[in-house]
């Protein structure tokens, strides 16, 4: 049981260049999330899905597209990185939308 | 709007209690939540205490709930050197969001 996964765990992007960030989880959960953490500024919600087939906005979603693969996968993948977009993405699984919300160990996005 | 607030640093000797304080804006909050985040690693739930209860203990770790002046705090007992952390509170507001909302965390030193 890993239970939340994330891939990959470090990436330098040069300005404009495309990505995806994977996280996966095995606990069966209903409900995933992506935030973002900068210095000083605590978590963000960028996306979040409340059940398989969902998505929604977080805080702050611009510049960041996401997939609900299947009930054990949601990406966020980045269409044309931004110097602004360095920071440290934390994917996170819930059982349900407004349980207690399991980590993963974050990738460290630096963009050049 | 919610908002949620917590002292940036505490330093405290070993062996020591500590005390991290929250205090947050949303009076229809149902969850509260202590998360602790080791350097380079994501955020580990806790505790966390329902909102129509005033105290949680679990084993070194006990948690106040001041629903009146909306304030939260996370107690540890005997401090060791292994709970050097960021210590994040976060709220799940009422029914309708499927959010939580993160302190800006408080990091712990423990000196030997």
């Amino acid at each position: 049981n890993a239970g939340v996964t994330q891939t990959p765990k470090f990436q330098v992007l040069k300005t404009g260049q495309s990505m995806t960030l994977q996280c996966a989880q095995d606990m069966n959960h209903n409900s995933m999330y992506w935030y973002r953490q900068d210095p000083g500024m605590g978590l963000r919600l960028i996306y979040y899905s409340a059940s398989e087939g969902t998505t929604d906005k977080g805080e702050v979603p611009n510049g960041y597209n996401v997939s609900r693969l299947n009930k054990r996968e949601f990406s966020l993948r980045l269409e044309s990185a931004a110097p602004s977009q360095t920071s440290v993405y934390f994917c996170a699984s819930s059982e349900s939308p407004r349980g207690e919300q399991y980590f993963g160990p974050g990738t460290r996005l630096t963009v050049t | 709007g919610e908002d949620v607030e917590q002292s940036l640093f505490l330093s405290v000797r070993e062996g020591d209690s500590s005390v991290i304080n929250c205090t947050y804006t949303d009076s229809s909050s149902t969850y509260l939540y202590w998360y602790k985040q080791e350097p380079g690693a994501g955020l580990q739930l806790l505790t966390y205490i329902f909102s129509n209860m005033d105290m949680k203990q679990d084993q070194r770790l006990t948690v106040l709930l001041n629903k009146k002046d909306k304030h939260l705090s996370l107690r540890i007992a005997d401090t060791q050197t292994g709970d050097s952390a960021i210590y994040f509170c976060a709220e799940n507001p009422g029914a309708g969001s499927y959010q939580l909302t993160f302190g800006k965390g408080t990091k712990l030193s423990v000196i030997p």
